[in-house]
């Protein structure tokens, strides 16, 4: 099946630096990924949509500037949480899905970030 | 994007069959309807999908309701790793999530 990996899987840092996640389809070829957001007890919070080559399309209340999504190749989209402060821990996930399937999404393991 | 219902909680038997219902009255015609769990501390798990037809994997069974304004997920026989937090989402672009129904399968 189709497997989907992040990096760091967890990751702790001082407030005002920044951290990138990275999310990786590692046996198909991802047109579009996601990125979600999920609080302790919460559901998750789609955050943006990108799509390989071109601009990450954001939800309505995610700030761009600090929530920089790049998606440069087929396999590979990188979220880099800027300035990073105590409200911005969270687990991060991410999703991808091909242009072939379009109706399933396969989602990575979660990255827990803890700012400090 | 459509707006889906579902029971907050749900407690079910080890290897006794389990219906989670869904409702989405608001659902348009060309909108699919989705299944992920999601355990502990993991990223969500797909589990089926559907548009109008019942479907059936190895993991569960999808009963669509001929108008399309609901939907149960079927596990017909639960296990502890069936444990987990259960989403219907019915969308037809990105999936948003709602707040899902906790399963508790119990020895």
């Amino acid at each position: 099946g189709a497997v989907v990996s992040q990096h760091p899987s967890r990751v702790i840092c001082k407030s005002g630096t920044s951290v990138k996640i990275e999310c990786r389809s590692l046996d198909f070829q991802a047109t579009t990924m996601f990125w979600y957001r999920q609080f302790p007890k919460q559901s998750l919070m789609l955050m943006a949509t990108s799509n390989e080559g071109s601009k990450a399309t954001y939800e309505q209340g995610v700030e761009k500037d600090k929530f920089l999504i790049n998606h440069a190749s087929l396999t590979l989209s990188t979220l880099t949480v800027t300035s990073a402060h105590p409200e911005d821990s969270s687990f991060y996930i991410c999703s991808a899905r091909t242009l072939q399937d379009q109706e399933t999404q396969y989602f990575g393991p979660g990255t827990r970030l803890l700012v400090l | 994007d459509a707006k889906t219902t579902q029971p907050n909680s749900m407690e079910s038997n080890e290897e006794e069959p389990v219906h989670l219902p869904c409702n989405h009255s608001t659902i348009s015609g060309t909108d699919y309807i989705h299944w992920y769990r999601q355990l502990p501390s993991q990223g969500p798990e797909y589990v089926i999908h559907g548009l109008t037809s019942n479907v059936n994997n190895r993991m569960a069974s999808l009963a669509i309701a001929e108008d399309r304004k609901s939907s149960t997920l079927i596990l017909h026989r639960a296990t502890l790793r069936d444990a987990a937090v259960y989403y219907c989402i019915s969308n037809t672009d990105k999936l948003i999530f709602g707040t899902g129904t906790r399963l508790q399968v119990f020895p």
